[in-house]
């Protein structure tokens, strides 16, 4: 598509319950990433997954966070039983990764999910 | 490991001031530097980057200056506008293992008529 795309782009949920965030990358880019931006606290960086390479998960913050991505393509980020710290917005971006070439390796960011855990 | 430290706001300014957020960078190598824009409601988007020391990104009338000796990437823009109103954040790629941004706590510029 023209762009990244989240969905859904706000989520209220109740604390212990399982929510699902889904993100579709710009076509043609290889390389996606989960961020969380919580107040105050900036982008923080959660998983990158770059063509069939095994995912980067390194930031992900407990095994209640997990992340796949089918056909390359489609990504969703699913929290399993939600706490309340887990309130954010999850943003979702794309590049060429690896196959940047000529320069700096661009992301492009989808407008986000604000997930709301009471 | 990479960290990126730029300037706590908010940052309040009147129209046709001056801006400068400061930022200053910790990374392995030879980084690539990134401005990045959050207006509000948007997602993130890139403003301006540089590859390596003494490349000047400009965009939009902002520019900011790698700066290896100092380690910084300050951004200025010479006069703001109510449509610069906006979250500014710093970022770095350091080339290495991992194609992740690290980023900055970003910055929230209000321009005031």
């Amino acid at each position: 598509g023209a762009g990244v795309s989240q969905s859904p782009s706000n989520k209220v949920t109740e604390k212990g319950k399982d929510v699902e965030l889904r993100c579709d990358p710009i076509s043609g880019h290889t390389a996606l990433y989960w961020y969380r931006q919580s107040l105050g606290q900036g982008l923080e960086f959660l998983i990158y997954f770059q063509g069939n390479s095994a995912p980067d998960k390194s930031g992900l913050p407990s095994d209640r966070f997990s992340a796949e991505r089918t056909g390359g393509s489609v990504s969703t980020l699913t929290i399993q039983r939600t706490q309340q710290e887990d309130s954010a917005v999850y943003l979702c971006a794309s590049s060429l990764g690896r196959y940047q070439t000529g320069g700096a390796n661009v992301l492009t960011f989808g407008a986000g999910s604000r997930l709301t855990v009471l | 490991g990479d960290s990126v430290t730029q300037m706590e706001g908010p940052v309040t300014l009147s129209e046709e001031a001056f801006l400068t957020i400061n930022c200053t960078y910790t990374a392995t190598g030879y980084p690539s530097l990134f401005w990045y824009v959050q207006y509000p409601g948007e997602g993130l988007q890139l403003l301006l980057k540089a590859t390596k020391a003494d490349d000047k990104g400009s965009n939009k009338g902002f520019e900011a200056t790698y700066r290896k000796e100092t380690t910084s990437f300050h951004l200025e823009k010479g006069s703001v506008q109510v449509s610069d109103s906006a979250v500014y954040f710093c970022a770095l790629h350091s080339g290495a293992g991992s194609y992740q941004l690290t980023f900055g706590k970003g910055t929230k510029l209000s321009v005031i008529p």
